[in-house]
């Protein structure tokens, strides 16, 4: 199975700062990543899709991009409302894989 | 607007079975993959399953193989999931999702609860 790590596990940051959060695959996934948000007691929330994608009415600050096996999501500059944890799910072959997720909360 | 809506969780002795459903409405369920997706109290997100637009291809997380099947009625826009020999490793809440390539997972139910204890 392919495994996905992400950085950092957690992260404090303030509104207006910008953000990187990274995923590592172990083995070539192409770009068949996603990128999801989600808050507490809440679905999660899809944000990019085939890695660098913004999925429908997601606001402009947030961007994707991928290097080899390594894929990020880049948040502009913070807003009160991303306050949330940030999933990757490679979705390149069976069984599918979620990264362990970063948390992200305000400093 | 999509809508995903699960059913069917509750409070199960371990080794005891549970068949949870999704209820889709407002797009064309027969032309999607569906999947199960679960998140343990407190963890991260953990693939469950998914199931071919037409039923004819399933596949599971290693953990539920043998335990856990997965099924859909194209007919009543509905997808189950069936859950036998549940432990307390089971436990979580139970997401319904829908996807097209890439790799787009763009609607989820809003998740239903399994807890599994005696």
């Amino acid at each position: 199975a392919i495994q996905m790590t992400q950085s950092p596990s957690s992260l404090s940051a303030s509104v207006g700062d910008r953000v990187t959060i990274t995923c590592r695959a172990s083995q070539d996934i192409k770009n068949a990543l996603a990128w999801f948000q989600q808050k507490p007691g809440k679905a999660p929330k899809l944000l990019m899709f085939a890695a660098s994608t913004l999925h429908s009415g997601v606001p402009s600050r947030f961007s994707g991009s991928r290097s080899g096996t390594d894929f990020t999501l880049t948040i502009a500059s913070l807003q009160p409302e991303d306050f949330a944890t940030y999933y990757c799910l490679q979705d390149y072959s069976f069984p599918r894989t979620f990264g362990p997720g970063t948390k992200l909360d305000i400093k | 607007e999509v809508r995903l809506v699960e059913s069917g969780g509750g409070l199960v002795q371990p080794g005891g079975s549970l068949r949870l459903a999704c209820a889709a409405s407002e797009f064309t369920f027969s032309s999607y993959w569906m999947s199960w997706v679960r998140q343990a109290p407190g963890k991260g997100l953990e693939w469950v399953g998914s199931i071919k637009e037409d039923g004819s291809d399933k596949y599971f997380v290693d953990s539920v193989k043998g335990r856990f099947t997965i099924s859909r009625d194209n007919a009543k826009n509905s997808l189950y999931l069936h859950m036998d020999s549940l432990t307390a490793e089971d436990t979580a809440v139970y997401f319904c999702a829908v996807s097209d390539y890439p790799g787009r997972w763009f609607s989820w139910g809003q998740g239903t609860l399994v807890t599994v204890s005696s």
